[in-house]
């Protein structure tokens, strides 16, 4: 099975702070998507990548930018983390594009 | 153009009952219709999908029912357990390129013992 692994469940930072969340897939996907998940919101996509050093804007690029230096790693990056930014954040991955595979998700806290 | 929009919002079902989510899309060009599931605490997983030259894909309990004349489709739960209650998305693509998916905003689904 393709795995997404997110590198933190939980993380609390202040306002702010630069905040990388860090997102791995072990199966060679060409494509990788971050997207934010909040209430009645659903799920809004940030940046996504079709190749290495490839990135696009998603819908709500605002206060993020990314890194994807190796195809199976994909950086999310808060330049200066705001409270509006407490998410949970989920990475997905696919080869094939429909197919998403999503980590288990990163739960930001900013205070 | 690019919206896909789901109702209802939240649902709460009888053990034993049938669970139905609707989704309306506008691009025609989408050709590709999954849903995702979502427990709490997890990322969405991918339950079922369709392609629109079918009207109906079947998986156990779960069906999608599609109308291409009205743009539409629909998810069904026959027999809904407690065990379902999750919160479920559908989307659009165009399958097999650089198309990105397009979510609706998701459907919590609790299911009654």
């Amino acid at each position: 099975d393709v795995k997404v692994t997110q590198s933190s469940r939980y993380l609390v930072k202040r306002t702010g702070e630069k905040v990388f969340l860090e997102c791995v897939q072990d199966m060679d996907h060409e494509n990788m998507f971050w997207y934010r998940q909040d209430p009645g919101l659903g799920l809004r996509l940030i940046y996504f990548s079709y190749d290495v050093k490839m990135k696009e804007k998603g819908d709500i690029p605002e206060g993020y930018s990314v890194s994807r230096e190796k195809k199976e790693r994909f950086s999310l990056i808060l330049e200066s983390a705001s409270t509006n930014q407490t998410s949970m954040y989920l990475c997905a991955s696919s080869l094939v594009s429909g197919t998403y595979t999503f980590g288990s998700g990163t739960r930001l806290t900013v205070v | 153009q690019q919206q896909v929009k789901q109702s209802p919002q939240s649902l709460i079902v009888q053990k034993g009952g049938i669970s139905i989510i609707n989704c309306a899309y506008e691009n025609t060009a989408f050709d590709y219709f999954p849903w995702y599931q979502q427990f709490p605490g997890k990322g969405p997983a991918l339950l079922i999908a369709i392609r629109p030259d079918v009207s109906e894909k079947k998986e156990g309990r779960f069906t999608i029912s599609f109308n291409k004349s009205a743009k539409q489709f629909s998810l069904h739960i026959m027999d809904s357990q407690p065990g379902d209650s999750a919160t479920y998305f559908c989307a659009a693509s165009k399958h097999g390129g650089s198309e990105k998916l397009v979510f609706g905003k998701g459907t919590k689904l609790t299911v009654n013992p």
